[in-house]
């Protein structure tokens, strides 16, 4: 069956550093990959999306990478902030299917 | 322009009682998708309506979960005879369809508590 894992449950970094999260999946082949933020007691909010055939996108301070031999893909906040402190989601998904979200990962940003 | 919506925020029952939860999606988003989240876990998939018609109700765990969307807008999730496990975040989304990786504009979510 398919399974996606992200990173330990929690990630703390110092402020100004360069987070890193991961999202490795298996028995999936997803034809896209979608990074979404949620913060305590509210709905995920989008990021970033990027398909099979692109490696690399970003956006501000953003960078998001998908190597699907791996079956990984790398989310990437760089001059973190304490207002990035949230839990980010993968979710890996087909055309015409729905999402499969991963477990996420809480990442606290410490001044 | 609004968002997702979603009443009550938060609601409290007592095991074996009937529960709706209400949703209203973006306004021209015709794919709306029903998840629901555990504490420390992602979204789990139930339901994904396209248009008025549940297109994929896989994710249901069982005939106790039923949800309805009569006019292809506002979608209704109804549990029966609820079950203490039913306590967690439902969550709603919609987007505006599922044929390109479009991105799900999720509402604030109901936390149910079965006690």
């Amino acid at each position: 069956s398919q399974k996606i894992e992200q990173n330990s449950e929690a990630l703390n970094i110092q402020e100004g550093k360069t987070a890193t999260l991961t999202c490795n999946y298996t028995n999936y082949s997803p034809a896209y990959l979608q990074w979404y933020r949620q913060d305590p007691g509210r709905g995920p909010v989008f990021l970033l999306l990027i398909r099979e055939n692109e490696k690399e996108k970003r956006k501000e301070r953003l960078k998001v990478t998908f190597d699907t031999t791996l079956k990984q893909s790398l989310f990437h906040i760089t001059a973190s902030q304490p207002a990035d402190s949230a839990t980010y989601l993968c979710a890996l998904g087909n055309y015409g299917q729905n999402f499969v979200f991963g477990p996420g990962t809480r990442l606290s940003v410490l001044p | 322009g609004a968002g997702v919506s979603q009443t009550p925020s938060n609601k409290v029952t007592e095991k074996g009682k009937y529960v709706e939860l209400r949703c209203d999606p973006i306004s021209g988003h015709t794919a709306l998708y029903w998840y629901r989240q555990s504490l420390g876990q992602g979204p789990e998939f139930l339901i994904y309506f396209q248009g008025t018609g549940a297109a994929d109700d896989s994710g249901l765990p069982n005939d106790r979960f039923f949800a309805v969307r009569p006019e292809g807008s506002v979608s209704t999730l109804k549990i029966q005879r609820t079950e203490r496990g039913d306590s967690a975040m439902y969550l709603c989304a919609s987007s505006p369809g599922r044929d390109a990786p479009y991105e799900q504009y999720f509402g604030p979510g109901t936390r149910l508590t079965v006690t």
